[in-house]
């Protein structure tokens, strides 16, 4: 079973309009972490967000908000006031276990493509 | 911030032959490092994972004759691709696992590998 689910291959947004980018997960794990990572065409990874899973309050990072819903297993990423150059790939990434020494990979989804329009 | 420096960041190489990549953390040690293939359109998946001074972790379906990681120091992570076939012409990435960075994980900046 897929443990990181991004249902949208693509997604179009007007210029300096908001959008949401979907994300579901599946662990049973109590301790887990959620990232948020951008890709542009020249491939490099470029952190977002972070949701842990004890955070009681949802991430912000300037534009980014994760709208983290535990219960539903879901972390969406909501980019506020689009730009041209948020058009890139956005992939959510899952680390399962306790503590950042755990030495856990992450498991990304099948990932988004945001296509912001003029 | 820290930095994970991958090299090359794109290779050619003939049927049969054999590359290297290297990942170098630039200003702290990575005791884990994670190597990912990314096919055109696709997500990340998860190949290897080294631990400095002992044997690669491979995934399941992955050749550990065929790509060779290697990762002798804290701060230097390799993964050969050996006997390379065009099947494997894809953009492989590394992640270390760090303490300084936020959250814990660098990516490098990725290598496109064409096998021709």
């Amino acid at each position: 079973a897929q443990k990181i689910t991004q249902t949208q291959p693509g997604m179009f947004v007007q210029e300096k309009e908001a959008v949401t980018l979907d994300c579901t997960y599946d662990t049973s794990d109590q301790s887990y972490g959620l990232f948020w990572y951008k890709q542009p065409s020249s491939g490099e990874m470029i952190f977002l967000i972070y949701q842990g899973s004890y955070d009681e309050q949802n991430a912000t990072e300037g534009r980014y908000s994760l709208n983290f819903q535990k219960a539903r297993k879901s972390a969406n990423l909501v980019i506020s006031a689009s730009q041209l150059g948020d058009s890139a790939m956005y992939f959510c990434a899952m680390r399962e276990g306790r503590g950042r020494n755990a030495g856990n990979m992450l498991t990304f989804g099948g990932g988004t493509r945001l296509m912001v329009k003029p | 911030g820290a930095v994970v420096s991958q090299h090359p960041s794109r290779v050619i190489c003939k049927s049969g032959t054999s590359v290297k990549i290297e990942c170098r953390s630039l200003d702290f040690q990575a005791t884990t490092m994670f190597w990912y293939r990314q096919f055109p359109k696709q997500s990340l998946m998860l190949m290897a994972t080294s631990n400095e001074g002992s044997k690669a972790t491979y995934e399941q379906g992955v050749e550990k004759d065929k790509f060779l990681i290697n990762h002798a120091s804290l701060t230097l992570s390799t993964l050969t691709v050996t006997s390379a076939h065009p099947e494997d012409s894809s953009f492989y990435i590394c992640s270390a696992r760090d303490l300084p960075t936020r959250y814990g994980y660098t990516f490098g900046s990725g290598t496109r590998l064409t096998v021709v």
